[in-house]
């Protein structure tokens, strides 16, 4: 079965540019979640998607967004990108909205690394 | 808000001896609370979740790990290190009120050697 697959795997910018993620989750998943992971650090929750809507979002700022597709894929774009933006971003499905309760853990794309130059 | 601290930013022990991993968490609500792996150049991977009753959790590739609600603890433990286990552990923690959001901690690398 394939797992949560992102695209691109490595992509280089140069400031103010704009950058698109694309995320496919695990097939039967309906949420996805982004995070950013700056290198020597643990994973920063960026957003969480399910069905299209935005469920929850983390402390990042509007150049950040996302949307989700019918397919449950989804896409992060980054605007106006600055170099503290280079990091690795992963994407990560689970069941559903009410994952919570169903206490199913979220499963990881390898993710994208990106560097700003 | 919820947070997670790893203490200790590098662990190194000998192949075959005990591994231990510290995780301690913040939370308002219940805890729910998960460890993952990752390899270089890779996502991260699901080893293990606590999320209520035996505090001892057993998890994937002989890792288990043993909540501690009184201390706010969450350590990951492996009775014999393999080489393969030297890696970077994240332990993370989803506030059962707050949704699917979860906060990691800053990892610890775990380095085994033969």
């Amino acid at each position: 079965d394939a797992g949560v697959t992102q695209s691109p795997t490595h992509l280089i910018k140069t400031r103010g540019q704009h950058v698109t993620l694309r995320c496919s989750p695990i097939s039967g998943h309906k949420s996805v979640s982004w995070y950013q992971q700056v290198l020597g650090q643990g994973p920063q929750f960026i957003f969480q998607y399910y069905e299209k809507e935005e469920r929850g979002r983390g402390n990042f700022p509007d150049r950040f967004s996302a949307r989700q597709f019918p397919n449950y894929s989804s896409e992060l774009n980054v605007n106006a990108l600055l170099l503290g933006d280079s990091a690795l971003y992963l994407c990560a499905s689970s069941l559903g909205r009410e994952t919570w309760r169903s206490n199913q853990p979220q499963h990881f794309g390898d993710g994208t690394r990106l560097s700003i130059l | 808000a919820q947070s997670v601290a790893q203490p200790e930013d590098q662990v190194n022990v000998a192949e075959g001896n005990p591994l231990t991993v510290k995780c301690t968490y913040s939370v308002s609500g219940n805890p729910y609370l998960f460890w993952y792996v990752q390899y270089p150049n890779r996502g991260l991977q699901f080893l293990l979740k606590y999320i209520t009753g035996d505090n001892l959790v057993k998890g994937s590739y002989g890792f288990e790990a043993e909540f501690n609600k009184s201390q706010t603890s969450f350590h990951l433990k492996k009775p014999s290190a393999l080489v393969s286990d030297s890696a970077l552990y994240f332990c993370a923690v989803r506030d059962a009120a707050a949704g699917n959001k979860l906060t990691f901690g800053g990892g610890t690398r775990v380095l085994v050697k033969p």
